[in-house]
């Protein structure tokens, strides 16, 4: 996963709590991407961006949040989390997604109880 | 009729055989394809990227694409248990709005010995 990580790697949070999770890229690529995964349901994306201040909602984005102030940071606040946000969060940086594809970042496994 | 379609498997085969794995689409516009490979726990790498018809090969590995049957596969020679994993296939489609890919829920991939 060179150039992008993720932190925290897992997190264990209370129902009705917020929640932010860190996306952080040294490739200077554009695109930025929140993925969920889950069993049955494969990826789904949440929120991307295009550019610092350039967001747009995603399939699955009620209950989510995103902030891009700076080139290299992108966040995902779960306003008050649901059992339902369970699940492992992905990150992907692209340069140029039909020519390139996307990047991973290893994941956050996020565990709501 | 989802948009990118894998079969979820497992699709189970011999050591040292050719695995097969397709993925339909259903937007006749797609211009990318892609092939990640996803180990269990871990997040999804790419492994082949295909623009044009035809066949594009990288070492074991060989990406089909058929536009006309909004078709692409990937066929693994020789295959090894260290392929064993889960295959996404991604797809891009230009909308002018937002370039994102579109993913399938993947093949889980068992090689056995």
């Amino acid at each position: 996963d060179a150039g992008i990580t993720q932190s925290p790697r897992h997190k264990v949070t209370e129902t009705g709590t917020p929640v932010t999770l860190r996306c952080h890229q040294t490739e200077n690529h554009r695109y930025m991407y929140w993925y969920r995964q889950d069993p049955g349901h494969g990826l789904r994306l949440i929120h991307y961006s295009y550019g610092v201040k350039d967001t747009d909602k995603g399939e699955v984005s009620d209950g989510y949040s995103v902030s891009r102030s700076k080139t290299e940071d992108f966040l995902l606040t779960l306003e008050s989390a649901t059992s339902s946000q369970t699940s492992v969060y992905f990150c992907a940086i692209s340069e140029s997604v039909p020519n390139y594809g996307y990047t991973f970042g290893s994941g956050t496994r996020l565990t709501v109880v | 009729q989802k948009e990118v379609e894998q079969n979820s498997g497992p699709l189970s085969v011999p050591e040292g055989a050719i695995a097969s794995l397709n993925c339909t689409y259903s937007d006749r516009g797609s211009q990318s394809f892609f092939w990640y490979r996803q180990y269990s726990g871990k997040s999804p790498e790419l492994i082949m990227s295909i623009y044009s018809n035809g066949d594009k090969e990288d070492g074991r590995f060989t990406a089909q694409l058929n536009k006309a049957s909004q078709y692409v596969s990937l066929l693994i020679r020789d295959s090894q248990p260290s392929d064993s994993a889960t295959y996404l296939c991604a797809v891009y489609l230009n909308t002018g709005t937002a370039s994102k890919l579109t993913f399938g829920t993947g093949t889980r991939l068992q090689v056995t010995l």
